[in-house]
């Protein structure tokens, strides 16, 4: 299996709601990644668990928490989320984590399209 | 802090073209590059990944080169076809941090 799932890939949620998003990678990766990309932009980096602990979180709002139940998993829970925070988010992993002397090539999944009313 | 920029925006070509998509950052000190696919509405498809010591990159019809004294990044799309329709990014990861800088992209039209 070479691929990131994610699910569902269609959600729209009211600002009260409470819900979440699930990402799934079988490769073995030790890292996962969670983007946010809204329209014709650039992906925006969220979160990046490596080892299953997250290493990175962008200054991201409470209302957005994540979570590695293991190393195969990753979730985005999602409460009292704004009209503005309606965007694709995107899952990605890779087999290490980055750091500053290393790389390695993210695969990404195809998305979840976030709405909120 | 690291800038990329991708030139043009939008590119509409006849199908059968040969195209050469631009990408530019401001920092050289990089560790590599990479050129990424986005359909619609979907995720990123990793196409071409440059390290720093390298110049260029083949697959298939895509060749992908680099520049890192100037800054500058290639792709080139030989013989393009509709189906080359997408949105192409380009991402640089620096030797100073953990992260990808991406640029905005060239949104592609290849038309029959």
């Amino acid at each position: 299996d070479t691929e990131v799932t994610q699910t569902p890939k269609h959600l729209v949620m009211g600002m009260t709601n409470k819900k979440s998003l699930k990402c799934e990678q079988h490769m073995g990766h030790r890292a996962m990644y969670w983007y946010k990309q809204k329209a014709k932009k650039p992906p925006e980096l969220m979160f990046v668990y490596s080892y299953e602990k997250l290493s990175i979180n962008e200054s991201v709002p409470s209302r957005f928490s994540p979570e590695c139940p293991n190393s195969s998993l990753l979730n985005l829970h999602l409460h009292a989320l704004q009209p503005e925070d309606s965007a694709l988010y995107l899952c990605a992993s890779s087999q290490e984590p980055p750091t500053a002397w290393s790389y390695n090539e993210q695969f990404f999944g195809p998305g979840t399209r976030l709405t909120v009313l | 802090k690291q800038e990329v920029t991708q030139i043009p925006a939008a590119l509409s070509v006849p199908e059968g073209e040969n195209l050469v998509l631009n990408c530019s950052f401001t920092d050289s000190a990089i560790y590599n590059l990479q050129w990424f696919r986005q359909d619609p509405g979907k995720g990123l498809t990793s196409l071409l990944l440059i390290q720093s010591s390298q110049r260029e990159q083949t697959s298939g019809r895509l060749n992908a080169s680099l520049d890192k004294s100037s800054g500058r990044s290639t792709l080139y799309i030989a013989a393009s076809q509709p189906g080359d329709s997408a949105t192409y990014l380009c991402a640089v990861k620096e030797t100073s941090g953990s992260r990808l800088t991406f640029g905005e992209g060239t949104q592609l039209t290849v038309n029959p």
